[in-house]
């Protein structure tokens, strides 16, 4: 149980383009999801939680108008890097928070964008 | 601010010997401390501290938390290639989970 999936796995894109990162919980419901974002050889950066059918809390640094996040139901959420640049290239990971498990959160297998 | 802190950022170990990895934090609201091995991918998960004192084993991984001195271990004893990872440990605050990763440490197994 508690699986996470993300999709696409892997994405390329031009700069200047918007990128649509899916976050899904397959079997259980989750209230909080959370995203990261993981440059080469560093750790995981917290960008931002999202509730259900609320706004999301991000982190100080990070531009809630480029990331936006939105998480609709208790099993999706969605970050959409708006206007992306090259700079933006990193791997992108989601967590969700499943109140009836573990008291933890569970990951999603990542993203990796790249952009030219 | 949340910290937590790791260390060595990097080691090199030959098969076989035991390898600890240290982890220290300053967090407000403290619940937990999680253990993760990343590879290629996302991390996955080793275990779950909330108690001082209490190992916790699995195969050759264990890990105790001292919550009055603030730090965690990881040990992983006969080391094999496959145990080449970063390891990654994190403080669980707040409410629903909220995670402060560390900045994980590097272990490269060598034959």
């Amino acid at each position: 149980g508690a699986v996470v999936s993300q999709h696409p796995s892997w994405v390329i894109c031009k700069s200047g383009t918007s990128v649509k990162i899916e976050c899904r919980s397959l079997d259980f419901q989750a209230t909080t999801m959370f995203w990261y974002r993981q440059f080469p050889k560093q750790s995981l950066m917290l960008m931002a939680t999202s509730n259900e059918g609320s706004k999301a809390t991000y982190e100080q640094g990070v531009e809630k108008d480029k990331f936006l996040i939105n998480h609709a139901s208790l099993t999706l959420s969605t970050l959409t890097v708006t206007s992306a640049h090259p700079e933006d290239s990193s791997f992108y990971i989601c967590s969700a928070y499943w109140r009836g498990g573990a008291d933890t959160q569970y990951f999603g297998p990542g993203t990796r964008l790249t952009v030219l | 601010e949340d910290k937590v802190v790791q260390s060595p950022l990097s080691l090199v170990v030959h098969e076989g010997d035991t390898v600890t990895l240290n982890c220290s934090y300053e967090v407000t609201n403290f619940r937990s401390l999680l253990w993760y091995k990343q590879e290629k991918k996302a991390p996955t998960f080793l275990f779950m501290l909330t108690s001082s004192g209490i190992e916790k084993k699995s195969g050759r991984l264990s890990s105790i938390l001292d919550k009055k001195e603030l730090f965690s271990i990881l040990n992983i004893t006969a080391t094999q290639t496959g145990d080449s990872a970063v390891y990654l440990c994190a403080a669980n605050t707040g409410t629903a989970s909220k995670l402060t990763f560390g900045t994980g440490t590097r272990l490269q197994v060598t034959l």
